[in-house]
């Protein structure tokens, strides 16, 4: 049963690119949840997929958008990219059905690098 | 909103040791839940352990257990017997503001744990 995958697993961009990342939830999930996670910092939540429709959102500007598709796989677009927007980026899987509990599954992480 | 507080930045524990990570969020919410994450210097998160709020018992994982008082908003993780594959980075994390079906997690700043032979 496979897991979680994403790719690229490294990216090299200058400023002012545009990036996609890709991923592939883990087999029976239906909800993709993308994260950003800084050097030395825990995972930032940038947006949830759920039935191909963005369902939540964290505190991300519009740079940042997202696509699910009918297979349940996502992407991550990044436009006009900073430095700053180097980080580890995370996606998870799950299958939400009811609130407290969402044991999501990580895939291994795109390292995005920004010069 | 929900947040998550962990006050230890490193910790250093001698093998076969048990070990205490600490935790404590906040939330309004009456139903949420808690996590443990172990992330090797590869990257990957690996979940360890999950507790609800309205667990009456406190949750176990083979060596891993979570030491749940609600009272105190503490989420502790314990690693009894510590080995040298426990080193790496542990984020505690919380279910956060059921929107539209969609629930994210909150995550804490981590703590580094490494053990030493």
């Amino acid at each position: 049963d496979a897991g979680v995958t994403q790719s690229p697993t490294h990216l090299i961009k200058t400023r002012g690119q545009q990036v996609t990342l890709r991923c592939s939830p883990k087999s029976g999930h239906d909800t993709v949840s993308w994260y950003q996670q800084a050097l030395g910092q825990g995972p930032q939540f940038i947006f949830q997929y759920y039935e191909e429709e963005e369902r939540q959102r964290g505190n991300f500007p519009d740079r940042f958008s997202g696509h699910q598709f009918p297979n349940y796989s996502s992407e991550l677009n990044v436009n006009a990219l900073l430095l700053g927007d180097s980080a580890l980026y995370l996606c998870a899987s799950s299958f939400i059905r009811g609130e407290g509990y969402n044991e999501q599954f990580f895939g291994p992480g795109t390292r995005l690098t920004v010069l | 909103a929900q947040k998550i507080t962990q006050t230890q930045p490193g910790m250093f524990v001698q093998e076969k040791e048990a070990v205490t990570l600490d935790c404590t969020y906040d939330t309004s919410d009456p139903s949420y839940g808690l996590f443990w994450y172990k992330q090797p210097s590869s990257g990957e998160m690996i979940f360890l352990i999950y507790q609800g709020s309205y667990d009456q018992q406190n949750a176990t994982e083979g060596r891993y257990s979570l030491n749940f008082q609600k009272a105190r908003k503490s989420a502790n993780l314990v690693i009894s017997a510590s080995q040298l594959g426990d080193s790496a980075m542990y984020f505690c994390a919380m279910t956060g503001g059921w929107v539209q079906g969609a629930q994210k997690l909150v995550f804490g700043q981590g703590t580094r744990l490494t053990i030493n032979p």
